[in-house]
C-alpha cells in the first residue's frame, strides 16, 4: 500500500504565472483535500474532491482550481500567481469525505515560492 | 465557522519528562471531531490522536493522551515519557461531524525535546 505522494517537491514561479501541483492519493482512497500552509502558520483548507467532483471549498479565490481523475489522483491549479501564494501546499487523502472512522493521510507537500 | 487557537508558539521538554500542549476551539456545532497532528521537519503531517465530541472519555494512544473539556472548549495534548523523535510542530485541528476530512487548524506549537 503506497502512501500519498506529491510532485514536484519544490517549485519557483514568478508573479502572474500559472502553476499545477500534483497529488497521488493512497490506494483505495477516493477523497482528496488540498491545504495551503504559509510559513509559520497552520494549514488552511482550500478544497476537497470526492469521486471527481468538488465537495467543499474554503475561503480561496476562483484562481485556485482543481481536478480529480478517475484513479483519484488530483491536481491543484493556481492562476495569476501572487507573492502571497508562496507556501507549502499539502494534499491529504481519505477513504471518504466524512472520515468518521478512517484516517486522513497527508503527503509531504510541495513548497511553492513566488518571486 | 470554526476557530482553533494554540497559545503556546514554542515549548521545550527534557527527554523522559511529560509535557502538555494547549488548544482551545470555538464552534457552534454540537457534534464535531478534534485532532492533534504532528509535523516533523520532513513536513509530512501525521495524525497523533483524535477525539469525537460526543464521547466523554478522553482518547489515548500509547504515550499520547488528551484532556477534552467540552464546556470549556479545551483540548490539550499530554505527551508522557517524551522522546527525541517527538520533536516537531504540533497542530490542533477540528472538523464538523460528517466532514472529518475538512480540517480547521490552529497555528501550531513547536515542541523541542532535549537530552
Amino acid at each position: 500500500e503506497t502512501g500519498v505522494t506529491q510532485s514536484p517537491t519544490h517549485l519557483i514561479k514568478t508573479r502572474g504565472q500559472q502553476v499545477t501541483l500534483r497529488c497521488s492519493s493512497q490506494s483505495g482512497h477516493n477523497t482528496v483535500s488540498w491545504y495551503q500552509q504559509a510559513l509559520g502558520q497552520g494549514p488552511q483548507f482550500i478544497f476537497q474532491y470526492y469521486r471527481e467532483e468538488e465537495n467543499g471549498r474554503g475561503n480561496f479565490p476562483p484562481r485556485f482550481s482543481g481536478l480529480q481523475f478517475p484513479n483519484y489522483s488530483s491536481e491543484l491549479n493556481v492562476n495569476a500567481l501572487e507573492l502571497d501564494d508562496s507556501a507549502l501546499y499539502l494534499c491529504a487523502s481519505s477513504l471518504s469525505p466524512s472520515g468518521s472512522t478512517d484516517t486522513q493521510y497527508f503527503g509531504p507537500g510541495t513548497r511553492l515560492t513566488v518571486l | 465557522a470554526q476557530t482553533v487557537t494554540q497559545s503556546q508558539p514554542e515549548m521545550s521538554v527534557q527527554e523522559a519528562e511529560t509535557v502538555t500542549l494547549s488548544c482551545t476551539y470555538d464552534t457552534s456545532e454540537n457534534n464535531y471531531y478534534l485532532f492533534w497532528y504532528k509535523q516533523p521537519p520532513s513536513r509530512q503531517m501525521i495524525l497523533v490522536i483524535r477525539q469525537e465530541a460526543y464521547k466523554q472519555q478522553n482518547a489515548t494512544e500509547n504515550r499520547f493522551s488528551v484532556n477534552f473539556q467540552k464546556a470549556a472548549k479545551s483540548f490539550s495534548l499530554k505527551i508522557s515519557d517524551s522522546q527525541l523523535g517527538d520533536t516537531a510542530m504540533y497542530f490542533c485541528a477540528s472538523a464538523i461531524h460528517g466532514t472529518a476530512s475538512k480540517l480547521t487548524f490552529g497555528t501550531g506549537t513547536r515542541l523541542q525535546v532535549t537530552l
